[in-house]
């Protein structure tokens, strides 16, 4: 099983500002196969970007993802108050699907 | 607009069972794959079913694999998790999510999930 590791755990920016969010797998990953989530308190996970830099309908382009084999990054530009939330990557392979721990970005 | 209304979940003891269900509208369910997903509280996120569109293929991971069964009715538009031997360490919250494409997860909009306790 890949092993998603997210950093870091958390993130305390200003409005604004740009965040760098990382997730890190433990074996290469197709890059097709990856995507990135964002988690508001009591709600369901919304999809941002698919396929590692595909943004999903309806998405900002302020949302941005990239990277391949092992490294894959998120970057959220010009911070608005609604981005404040948890952000969780997410894999594919072999029958199997999961997610890194989460890296809660906040408000400074 | 995609929507995604989970239910039946509640309390139950440990080795008890529970079967979980998803209504599905505004998408053509019968031609997405689909997901359960679960959240333990304060934690983060689990991919815990898939079954595919037709029904011809379902996977789960290891911690649940034997315990759990998906199914799926596309006449009815309605998702399926049968759960038996239920663990305290299965209480969570429980979400269905549709294919997103590439091998992503699409959660309903306004998508609540349904909250599973395992306790005696």
């Amino acid at each position: 099983e890949i092993v998603l590791t997210q950093s870091p755990g958390a993130l305390s920016l200003s409005l604004g500002e740009t965040a760098t969010l990382s997730c890190r797998a433990s074996q290469s990953v197709t890059s097709s196969y990856l995507a990135w989530y964002q988690q508001k308190p009591g709600q369901a996970p919304r999809l941002l970007i698919y396929g590692a830099s595909s943004r999903a309908t309806g998405i900002p382009d302020r949302f941005s993802g990239s990277g391949s084999g092992t490294d894959f990054t998120l970057t959220i530009t010009r911070l608005e108050p609604e981005d404040f939330a948890v952000y969780y990557c997410q894999q594919y392979g072999r029958a199997s699907w999961t997610f890194g721990q989460g890296t809660k970005v906040e408000i400074k | 607009q995609v929507q995604l209304v989970e239910s039946g979940g509640g309390v139950v003891q440990p080795g008890g069972s529970l079967r979980l269900s998803c209504a599905a509208s505004g998408f053509a369910f019968s031609t997405y794959s689909m997901h359960w997903v679960r959240q333990a509280p304060g934690k983060g996120l689990e991919w815990v079913a898939f079954i595919r569109f037709d029904g011809s293929d379902k996977f789960y991971p290891v911690s649940v694999k034997g315990r759990f069964t998906i199914s799926r009715d596309n006449s009815k538009n309605t998702l399926y998790l049968q759960m038996s031997s239920l663990r305290p360490e299965d209480t969570a919250l429980y979400y269905c999510a549709k294919d997103g494409g590439d091998y992503a997860l699409a959660f309903g909009q306004g998508g609540q999930g349904t909250l599973v306790t395992v306790s005696s």
